[in-house]
């Protein structure tokens, strides 16, 4: 069974605090995606990823970094928490290629910075 | 820059009938749309695409339309059910092949 691993389902951080979000998924994916959720506003791109090392900004990069080191793995960077990121936070991967294929997403994970 | 609207942020409709969600987009002629179901507290589970050469595609229950005249897609539940109770999302590709957005999403209630 296909499967997308989000490192944790809550997190509580403070304002300041560095965080990383992990997300590992086992099909070989080539690209991998990281979108934010909150309410009224739906899933808001904030980075991707479409081979290892690289990388492209969504709509919403600002204040966050990512992580691609292996093909697996895309890891969601928060170098200095703020209570606006306070949201969900989910990751979902894709083959490569042109994209027509659907998006397997993690089950999310719910931080909230104090 | 592109823009989804999905029609409306809630729908109640009674069970057996038929649900239509509606999903616009702007300054952009996707090759494809998508359309994901989401329950509480969980991710989104694909559900259906269909690509810009067809009109209309169907699978169980479910049926989409795509009018790239309109910039407009459709999305029906026949003979609903309460546990079609979700959102739904309308997604599709912006820009680059690999860049996928999503519509906020319709909730959609099937009351007894």
């Amino acid at each position: 069974d296909v499967k997308v691993t989000q490192s944790s389902r809550y997190l509580v951080k403070r304002t300041g605090e560095k965080v990383f979000l992990e997300c590992v998924q086992d099909m070989d994916h080539e690209n991998m995606f990281w979108y934010r959720q909150d309410p009224g506003l739906g899933l808001r791109l904030i980075y991707f990823s479409y081979d290892v090392k690289m990388k492209e900004k969504g709509d919403i990069p600002e204040g966050y970094s990512v992580s691609r080191e292996k093909k697996e793995r895309f890891s969601l960077i928060l170098e200095s928490a703020s209570t606006n990121q306070t949201s969900m936070y989910l990751c979902a991967s894709t083959l490569g290629g042109y994209v027509t294929g659907e998006l397997f997403f993690g089950e999310g994970s719910r931080l909230t910075v104090l | 820059s592109q823009k989804i609207e999905q029609n409306s942020e809630a729908l109640n409709i009674q069970e057996g009938k038929t649900a239509t969600l509606t999903c616009n987009y702007t300054n952009y002629s996707p090759a494809y749309l998508q359309w994901y179901r989401q329950d509480p507290g969980r991710g989104p589970v694909f559900l259906l695409l269909i690509r810009e050469n067809e009109k209309e595609k169907r699978k169980e229950r479910l049926k989409v339309t795509f009018d790239t005249t309109l910039k407009q897609s459709l999305f029906h539940i026949t003979a609903s059910q309460p546990a079609d109770s979700a959102t739904y999302l309308c997604a599709l590709p912006y820009s680059s092949a690999s860049k996928i957005i999503f519509g906020s999403g319709t909730r959609l209630s099937i009351r007894p």
